[in-house]
C-alpha cells in the first residue's frame, strides 16, 4: 500500500461545477498538507499549504484536512477551463526530517 | 514565479554517458532538492541539499550525485546514464526543510 493514495483521473466536469480532489494517507505523523497544480509539460505550482487539521480558502479554492479520517481534499468551486491540469497532492511530517510524499496526481478536464 | 531556472530544459543522451543537469535560483532559499516524475509514481525525491556543500540523499539515489558549490546552483550529475533514468527532472527550492516548495519548470531528459 503506497503511503499517500490519489485517484489519477481523469475527471472531466462541465465549466463552472464544484470539483472535488482527494488523497488518502496512512502516516498519522503527517503534518503538513500541500497541494500543487501541474499544467502539461510544466513544474508543480504551489496552491494551498496547510498545518494539521482544517479549512483553509483561498478564493475558489478550499483545502481541508482531516486527521482522523486521514484525508484531505481540495475543492475548487466556479471551476473553469484553465483549471484543466493535473492536481498534486502532497504531506510531510513535523520537523521536516522526513521527506515531503507526493500523490500521483489527478487529472481534470474542465469542460467549456 | 519563483527565480529557478533549470537547464537544459530537454537532453537526449546515450547509454553510459554522463549527463549534468544544472538548477539556478535567485530566491537565496537555504533548501534545495532534485526530483523525478515518471507515470504512476508521482514525484520521487532523488538527493537534497541544506546548503553549499551540504547534500543528503533521497529515496531513489542510485546512479545520480549532486553538487552545491554556491547557494543559488545545485548540480544533478548522472555518472552512466541509463534507459531507466529516463524521466522529466524537476528542481526544487524552500525556506524550510521538507515543507511547501517551487519547482523549476522540469528537464525532460531521454537516455537512448
Amino acid at each position: 500500500q503506497k503511503e499517500v493514495e490519489q485517484d489519477p483521473g481523469p475527471l472531466s466536469v462541465p465549466e463552472g461545477a464544484i470539483v472535488s480532489l482527494n488523497c488518502t494517507y496512512s502516516n498519522s505523523a503527517f503534518q503538513y498538507f500541500m497541494w500543487y497544480r501541474q499544467y502539461s509539460r510544466k513544474g508543480p505550482e504551489l496552491l494551498m499549504y496547510t498545518y494539521s487539521s482544517g479549512n483553509k480558502e483561498d478564493g475558489r479554492f478550499t483545502a481541508q484536512v482531516d486527521k482522523s479520517s486521514k484525508y484531505i481534499s481540495l475543492f475548487i468551486r466556479d471551476s473553469q477551463p484553465s483549471d484543466s491540469a493535473t492536481y498534486l497532492c502532497a504531506m510531510s511530517e513535523a520537523g521536516g526530517y522526513q521527506k515531503v510524499t507526493f500523490g500521483i496526481g489527478t487529472k481534470l478536464q474542465v469542460i467549456p | 514565479d519563483a527565480g529557478i531556472t533549470q537547464s537544459p530544459r530537454h537532453k537526449v543522451t546515450e547509454t553510459g554517458t554522463p549527463v549534468t543537469l544544472r538548477c539556478h535560483q535567485t530566491e537565496n532559499h537555504r533548501y534545495m532538492y532534485w526530483y523525478r516524475q515518471d507515470p504512476g509514481h508521482g514525484l520521487r525525491l532523488i538527493h537534497y541539499s541544506y546548503g553549499v556543500k551540504d547534500t543528503d540523499k533521497g529515496e531513489v539515489s542510485d546512479g545520480y550525485s549532486v553538487s552545491r558549490s554556491k547557494t543559488e546552483d545545485f548540480l544533478l550529475t548522472l555518472e552512466s546514464a541509463t534507459s531507466s533514468q529516463t524521466s522529466v527532472y524537476f528542481c526544487a527550492i524552500s525556506e524550510q526543510l521538507n515543507t511547501e516548495a517551487f519547482f523549476g519548470q522540469g528537464t525532460r531528459l531521454t537516455v537512448v
